[in-house]
């Protein structure tokens, strides 16, 4: 069964200093993968997804992810991280094998400090 | 602007009632999700639906009922046999299920508190 694993629950930068919030992925199939960002008491929004296209997927807000199916990783990255950027991450795998119903991580909390 | 709207934002019940929670869409989507979060633990899905008159159970369906008469809307009730209640609930919605690629779209969220 399809499953995505967030490796940290939580994450500390400073402002200025690169983002990498870790996700590995569980899928027998091709997947389709999402990161999405989601603010205080707010509903998500989607940052980026991969669907089988160019693994290097470009979001919003300067966030990107390198799918790598070797690996079974899809790791998201910012190389400067703003005040803004603190909240909460999450993963998200679907594929065929779980009738495409999206599978969501832990979620990862960013905090970011001045 | 098109998109989902959830109310009410907060809601406050007593033990033993049962509530409904609102979810309308109107992006014409066809499938629509309610899933329940809870601190650490991410989303988990309750029910969902990908046409009207039609809805499966989730992971966590026990204590919760749906209905989806209509394409724009996927009321959810929060029944006095769900244990545990108070949480945080989001309804998404997609262009359709089967394609698996497609973004999913969210309300805001309605907060439960059980007095």
């Amino acid at each position: 069964a399809q499953s995505v694993t967030q490796l940290d629950s939580h994450v500390s930068v400073s402002e200025g200093t690169p983002v990498l919030l870790r996700c590995n992925y569980s899928s027998s199939y091709s997947p389709s993968l999402f990161w999405y960002v989601q603010h205080p008491n707010k509903g998500l929004q989607l940052l980026l997804k991969y669907t089988s296209a160019a693994t290097l997927v470009k979001g919003i807000n300067g966030f990107e992810a390198e799918f790598k199916k070797s690996e079974t990783s899809f790791h998201l990255t910012k190389p400067s991280a703003h005040m803004s950027d603190a909240a909460e991450y999450f993963c998200v795998v679907s594929d065929s094998e779980g009738s495409y119903i999206p599978t969501f991580g832990r979620g990862t909390s960013l905090i970011v400090h001045p | 602007d098109g998109g989902i709207t959830q109310s009410p934002k907060y809601l406050f019940r007593k033990e033993g009632q049962n509530v409904t929670l609102s979810c309308e869409q109107n992006l014409n989507h066809d499938a629509m999700y309610w899933y329940r979060q809870d601190p650490g633990q991410g989303l988990r899905l309750i029910y969902y639906s990908q046409i009207v008159n039609d809805f499966q159970k989730g992971d966590i369906a026990e204590g919760y009922s749906v209905s989806r008469e209509k394409k724009e809307s996927f009321p959810l009730t929060v029944t006095s046999a769900q244990k545990n209640p108070t949480a945080f609930y989001l309804c998404a919605s997609s262009i359709r299920l089967v394609l698996g690629t497609g973004e999913l779209f969210f309300g805001e969220g309605s907060r439960l508190t059980v007095l």
